[in-house]
């Protein structure tokens, strides 16, 4: 069965604090692992996808990083405004469907 | 960036009633759609898998004849949650699929909020 395990759970930054979001994950063949934002009562919005491990993408203060097991979301010199909760999915060959962990709640302080 | 456009975004209705939940595609045409429900301070669980013109796949555990999913064209697709009780209460959000795009990347709507007194 595949599986994203995020962590931590939650974290609480002051402002320019960089930090990094960690996804582990399982799957039977990986299609691609996507990152999205969620503010609260919203829908996720897409940041990321990565398809095979070594890969890399960036926007503005984020990078997403993917390896055979896991995917790190690093934030640099965070604004309040990244606030938000930061969900990783994966996606199993084959299949279109999205598997999300948990997420995590990153709160920035000014 | 491919828009999803879900209504209502609130409904709150009596123990008993059905509410039908509409995700629309604004510029482009979704072969597949996705529904999902998300409870608080929990991720996002599927639960059914909605194609065009065919019947909706559902996951382990989600009663298909409590929620009726429709997908009648390549832009709009419903979700009615019938008989609706206080446990049905959550956030339904829906997804969709560019047709013909295969980088998998899906678009999720706005999120419904239901709930149910």
């Amino acid at each position: 069965e595949d599986q994203v395990t995020q962590s931590p759970e939650a974290l609480r930054l002051q402002e320019g604090e960089s930090s990094s979001l960690n996804c582990s994950y399982t799957v039977s063949g990986l299609r691609g692992l996507f990152w999205y934002r969620q503010d609260p009562g919203k829908g996720p919005e897409f940041l990321f996808t990565l398809y095979s491990a070594g890969e890399e993408k960036e926007k503005e203060r984020l990078k997403a990083t993917l390896t055979k097991k896991e995917s790190f979301l690093h934030i640099t010199a965070p604004k309040p405004e990244d606030s938000a909760t930061y969900l990783c999915a994966v996606q199993a060959r084959g299949f279109q469907k999205l598997v999300f962990g948990t997420g995590t709640r990153l709160l920035v302080s000014p | 960036g491919a828009v999803v456009s879900q209504h209502p975004s609130r409904v709150i209705c009596k123990s008993g009633t059905s509410v039908k939940i509409e995700c629309r595609s604004l510029d482009f045409q979704a072969t597949t759609m996705f529904w999902y429900r998300q409870f608080p301070k929990q991720s996002l669980m599927l639960m059914a898998t909605s194609n065009e013109g065919s019947k909706a796949t559902y996951e382990q555990g989600v009663e298909k004849d409590k929620f009726l999913i429709n997908h009648a064209s390549l832009t709009l697709s419903t979700l009615t949650v019938t008989s609706a009780h206080p446990e049905d209460s959550s956030f339904y959000i829906c997804s969709a699929s560019i047709a013909g795009l295969h980088t998998g990347e899906l678009f999720f709507g706005e999120g419904s909020r239901l709930t149910v007194l």
